[in-house]
């Protein structure tokens, strides 16, 4: 069956930089457009990136404009997302998904949690 | 950015009653291909997020029918005609159509 495995979530100071991976099984990542979603403790859901299928488009929310990039190596089915100078407010559950607005299928990770803190 | 607001934020429901949640849009979901790309997720306590309903009313395979999406343009409403246990959780629209994707603030469904 199809599982979504983020890792490299920890705590990390003011700052500092963190990458996250996401891996893919039983889905060829290469069929889809890939998202970063995040959720801070007890709070909603907040989009944070996307990157085409092919990697040639990627887009961001402001929130981490110019400090995250998302990348994807679709020979390994992998996903990333490098964060730079991370903040306080960047602790979160960070989830990757294909998050689809149409008719494919939905998928998620169970999550990685980045805590940003002195 | 599209701002999207949700209400109830909390919504008590009695078991087996309807339960409806409303969703809008600070400015127009549709896409230049006449879609509307408006979605609905369910979070369960102590899980990932999954899709329910996209396009305002397509529902997802094994999503019980009991769950229905409508709306145009600004707004839109999920229902569940009759609640049961296992819909307790956060409910989330997302607007699909505008880069950056935003969702609402969530609405918590508990059972009374």
């Amino acid at each position: 069956q199809v599982q979504l495995a983020e890792s490299g979530g920890r705590v990390v100071q003011p700052g500092r930089s963190l990458r996250l991976s996401c891996a893919a099984s039983g889905f060829a990542l290469s069929s889809a457009a890939m998202h970063w979603v995040r959720q801070a403790p007890g709070k909603g859901l907040e989009w944070v990136a996307v990157i085409s299928y092919d990697g040639s488009f990627k887009q961001y929310a402001d929130s981490v404009k110019g400090r995250f990039t998302i990348s994807r190596d679709n020979s390994k089915n992998m996903l990333y997302l490098q964060m730079n100078a991370l903040r306080g407010e960047d602790t979160a559950v960070y989830y990757c998904s294909t998050l689809p607005v149409a008719g494919t299928l939905d998928y998620w990770g169970q999550g990685t949690l980045v805590t940003v803190s002195s | 950015d599209v701002v999207m607001t949700q209400s109830p934020l909390s919504l008590p429901v009695t078991l087996g009653q309807p339960a409806s949640i409303s969703c809008s849009s600070s400015q127009s979901l549709v896409y230049s291909d006449g879609n509307i790309y408006l979605t609905w997720f369910q979070q369960r306590p102590g899980q990932s997020p999954r899709r329910l309903m996209y396009k305002i009313s397509n529902r997802d395979p094994g999503v019980p029918d009991r769950f229905s999406g409508s709306g145009s343009g600004t707004d839109f409403t999920l229902k569940i005609s009759r609640v049961e246990a296992e819909d307790v959780g956060v409910y989330y629209c997302m607007q699909g159509t505008h880069w950056p994707y935003t969702f609402g603030q969530g609405t918590k469904l508990e059972i009374k």
